[in-house]
């Protein structure tokens, strides 16, 4: 069966530009997280879904993050007004059950942002 | 805290050895330590993971040995191989599951 998968698998986007990020989870899994990875350093939460339920979005770095899943399956993540510090590869990971049964998480390819 | 703190950044080891990565954390209401490992352009594959009412677990040549007193666990691996070359990142989570990754080891097997 296809894993998580993510597109685009890079992006360059000038300073000031709106950046849409698009996940595809395993099918039929409930939990949905979103990491930011910054060059030579480990993964770091940015929000999570249970279905269509964003519960904890306490890692965005800022207002101008913002991510959603509409109906429990595909989830966005949108960067209005690039800055050079978003450049980072942005990871999204599903697990088949819900918090608290320490699920295992299954990672996508990730996009590369790049903001110039 | 929530940090995770890894060592060593890099380890290079020649085939057949032994690879050995350290973490140490500092919340004690973790519950759960997998280790991930990563290859260049792809996401973090889960490798292993123990919980901390267990002091040891053994998969094929991976095994993570967890010291819940002194709030450490490492990774070995055994007969390391050229394919194992890759950046290692052990992350602790809590039951939100939300995973909290240490800042990864590249290890380097040579032939």
């Amino acid at each position: 069966g296809a894993g998580v998968s993510q597109s685009p698998r890079y992006k360059v986007a000038k300073r000031g530009q709106d950046v849409a990020l698009r996940c595809d989870p395993i099918s039929g899994h409930v939990s949905l997280f979103w990491y930011q990875q910054a060059l030579g350093q480990g993964p770091e939460f940015l929000t999570y879904f249970q279905n269509e339920a964003q519960l904890d979005k306490s890692g965005l770095p800022s207002d101008r993050f913002f991510a959603e899943r509409p109906e429990g399956s595909v989830s966005t993540l949108k960067i209005q007004r690039t800055q050079q510090e978003d450049s980072a590869v942005y990871l999204c990971a599903s697990s088949y059950r819900t918090s608290g049964a320490r699920d295992t998480q299954y990672f996508g390819p990730g996009t590369r942002l790049t903001v110039l | 805290q929530q940090q995770v703190k890894q060592s060593p950044q890099s380890l290079i080891v020649q085939k057949g050895g032994i690879s050995i990565i350290n973490c140490a954390y500092e919340n004690t209401a973790f519950d759960y330590f997998p280790w991930y490992q990563q290859f260049p352009g792809k996401g973090p594959a889960l490798l292993i993971a123990i919980r901390p009412d267990v002091s040891e677990k053994k998969e094929g040549r991976f095994t993570i040995s967890f010291n819940k007193s002194a709030k450490q666990f490492s990774l070995h691996i055994m007969d390391s191989q050229p394919g194992d070359s890759a950046t290692y990142f052990c992350a602790a989570s809590r039951r939100t599951d939300k995973l909290i990754f240490g800042t990864g080891t590249r290890l380097q097997v040579f032939p």
